[in-house]
């Protein structure tokens, strides 16, 4: 079975300082991961996926995030946080292959972006 | 290419009840999934349809069902509505080609059970 572990229920940022989200994850084969991102009483919005490739994947807003399989992780990352950017992230995974596009998440990292 | 269209946006129902809940998928994406997101469960799997068949289902009660039509347009129905189905249901449109895959979320529906 697929897992997807993100260790911090809240990050606290300076805003202008760099930021990361963690997230690791647990799949038999090869995963497809991904970053989405909720604002209060919406849904979830698409950042950035790993499919196959390179291993840091640039995605919205600015936002980036670097597959490590060794270390199964794929932590979210931004050079410079903005106030605007403070939400829940979410970490996800699908596994290739795999029959249904069902995607497992994470339970959520709040961000907070201090002005 | 408009995106994935929930309706309606909020609900409130009483317990007992029945619901139905309307996703439209992105125009040419022919999976449909659907979530629960609650704050003490997180974001938890229901079910999803691809081309009107349902592909996988989630560990939730038979009171939950849905389906999906020939445009790929999804419904899901709550009967007999219990405190706890009070939550954020979101549904996602998805795609998988050779080049890529993708899934994307629709603005939910409040779900609100007095």
């Amino acid at each position: 079975a697929q897992s997807v572990a993100q260790p911090e229920d809240q990050v606290n940022v300076a805003e202008g300082n760099p930021l990361t989200v963690k997230c690791t994850y647990s799949v038999s084969g090869n995963p497809y991961l991904f970053w989405y991102v909720q604002y209060p009483n919406r849904g979830l919005q698409f950042l950035l996926k790993y499919i196959t490739g390179d291993n840091l994947v640039k995605g919205s807003y600015g936002f980036e995030a670097e597959f490590n399989k060794s270390q199964t992780s794929f932590h979210l990352k931004k050079p410079s946080a903005l106030v605007s950017d403070s939400a829940l992230y979410f970490c996800a995974v699908r596994e290739s292959g795999a029959g249904s596009y069902q995607l497992t998440f994470g339970k959520g990292t709040k961000l907070s972006v201090i002005p | 290419k408009a995106g994935v269209t929930q309706t309606p946006r909020y609900l409130i129902k009483t317990r007992g009840q029945q619901v139905t809940l309307s996703c439209s998928p992105i125009s040419g994406h022919r999976s449909v999934s659907w979530y629960q997101q609650t704050p003490g469960q997180g974001l938890q799997f229901l079910f999803e349809y691809f081309s009107e068949t349902q592909r996988n289902k989630g560990n939730f009660p038979g009171r939950f069902s849905g389906r999906q039509f020939s445009n790929s347009r999804s419904e899901m129905n709550v009967s007999t509505l219990e405190l706890g189905d009070s939550a954020l249901y979101l549904c996602a449109s998805s795609v998988l080609t050779s080049e890529t895959y993708e899934q994307y979320f629709g603005p939910g529906t409040r779900l609100t059970v007095t």
